[in-house]
């Protein structure tokens, strides 16, 4: 069974300094996508990054970029010169193809705050 | 262009009675997702529609759970009776390729 690992609580960073929250999976499938989310305390779930499994250089969104290691099966999210505004849950989530539909699995997330 | 929208935000009930969450997807996904996020836990699916159909609903409990979208568009997610335990928030999604697109949520505290 495919499986998302956040295994950080909790992280804190100073503003302006980078960050990086870890996600490690499990699966069996040859191909499958890595997602990170953002949940503010509003809850509503932000996209923020995406990874397939066959792309060939790590994904970078704006100050967000994706650290992957196919062979460790680890997909960490580096956010650069960290904001206030960055102070959120952050969820690492996979694609399941089980059953012939997409669907997103999610790990436990990680609380990240931004002090000044 | 508008948003998953969902309501209401927050709901208060007491065990044992009904409550029902609305969401109106973004307008064209074909794909929509109902996930139950327990405080300080990842959403977990609950029940997944194809259009108007289920494709995926095997970890919803059905003897208290119960979800349906007429005509492929809107959705609606119950639960009676309502136990404690069913407190948390309930994120609708949508999408047709690429990533899920999600509402506010709509919280649920059951007494």
């Amino acid at each position: 069974a495919q499986k998302i690992t956040q295994t950080q609580p909790g992280m804190f960073v100073q503003e302006k300094e980078a960050v990086t929250l870890d996600c490690t999976y499990d699966t069996s499938d040859p191909s499958y996508g890595l997602f990170w989310y953002k949940q503010p305390s509003s809850g509503e779930m932000i996209f923020l990054i995406y990874q397939g499994s066959y792309d060939q250089q790590n994904a970078t969104e704006g100050r967000y970029s994706l650290n992957f290691q196919k062979a460790r099966k680890s997909a960490n999210l580096v956010i650069s010169a960290s904001q206030l505004g960055d102070s959120a849950m952050y969820f690492c989530a996979m694609r399941d193809f089980s059953g012939g539909y997409n669907k997103l699995i999610f790990g436990a997330g990680t609380r990240l705050a931004v002090h000044p | 262009e508008a948003g998953v929208a969902q309501s209401p935000r927050y709901k208060i009930i007491e065990k044992r009675q009904s409550v029902a969450f609305w969401c109106n997807p973004i307008s064209g996904h074909a794909t929509l997702y109902w996930y139950q996020q327990i405080l300080g836990q990842g959403p977990k699916l609950l029940i997944q529609f194809q259009n108007n159909g289920v494709v995926d609903d095997s970890q919803l409990p059905k003897d208290r759970f119960s979800a349906e979208r007429l005509k492929g568009v809107d959705s609606t997610l119950k639960i009676q009776p309502a136990k404690l335990e069913d407190s948390a928030v309930y994120l609708c999604a949508s999408r047709t390729t690429g990533e899920l697109f999600f509402g506010e949520g709509s919280r649920l505290t059951v007494l």
